[in-house]
């Protein structure tokens, strides 16, 4: 029962670089979210996808893309990376209740 | 606009006290209302859901009703235990459009730590 599953789990970047998170649900979903936890700040919504072909901007989107490959994937990008992005990043799926994978603790120095 | 306030933590207790915490929100229409749970390490589990008002959610021990008059959804659970010990986030779902599902709108967290 693999659920959500997020590569990579950790990862240092020097700012400018780029980098993609993947994320990978194998329970069917539609719906497929990113979101990033800093403390303090809880869970605040980066871009979601409502189902397979469409994406949406949530709170916080800018200076990052996604991408919904198919109705399993939907990665996220960093273009060009900033010492703000310094944070955990959470891919979900849901259908109802929202399932989360197991986070990606990014650093940029 | 869509929003959820809970309680500023951090909460600290000793084993077997009665925990509460406060949830309000704000929202158009009639949404789901969420507890999620997240212990160290890891990432969030729900912990226990209602969908529509006077409906109790429950699960290990917790309990919260959702009370569309106050616009609340307070946690709460009358013996803590330490593997209780997580952060814990209130959240809420709108409806969404057609034959999606809504945005899930998180509360900041408050931190529960439990002592023997």
């Amino acid at each position: 029962n693999a659920g959500v599953t997020q590569t990579p789990k950790f990862q240092v970047l020097k700012t400018g670089q780029s980098m993609t998170l993947q994320c990978a649900q194998d329970m069917n979903h539609n719906s497929m979210y990113w979101y990033r936890q800093d403390p303090g700040m809880g869970l605040r919504l980066i871009y979601y996808s409502a189902s397979e072909g469409t994406t949406d901007k949530g709170e916080v989107p800018n200076g990052y893309n996604v991408s919904r490959l198919n109705k399993r994937e939907f990665s996220l990008r960093l273009e060009s990376a900033a010492p703000s992005q310094t944070s955990v990043y959470f891919c979900a799926s849901r259908t109802g209740r929202l399932f989360f994978g197991s986070g990606t603790q990014l650093s940029v120095l | 606009g869509n929003s959820v306030t809970q309680m500023e933590g951090p909460v600290t207790l000793s084993e077997e006290a009665f925990l509460t915490i406060n949830c309000t929100y704000t929202a158009t229409g009639y949404p789901s209302l969420f507890w999620y749970v997240q212990y160290p390490g890891e990432g969030l589990q729900l912990l226990l859901k209602a969908t529509k008002a006077d409906d109790k959610g429950s699960n290990k021990g917790f309990e919260a009703t959702y009370r569309k008059e106050t616009t609340s959804f307070h946690l709460e659970k009358g013996s803590v235990q330490v593997s209780d010990s997580a952060v814990y986030f209130c959240a809420l779902s709108d409806r969404g459009r057609g034959s999606t599902l809504g945005r899930l709108y998180f509360g900041r967290g408050t931190q529960l730590t439990v002592w023997p």
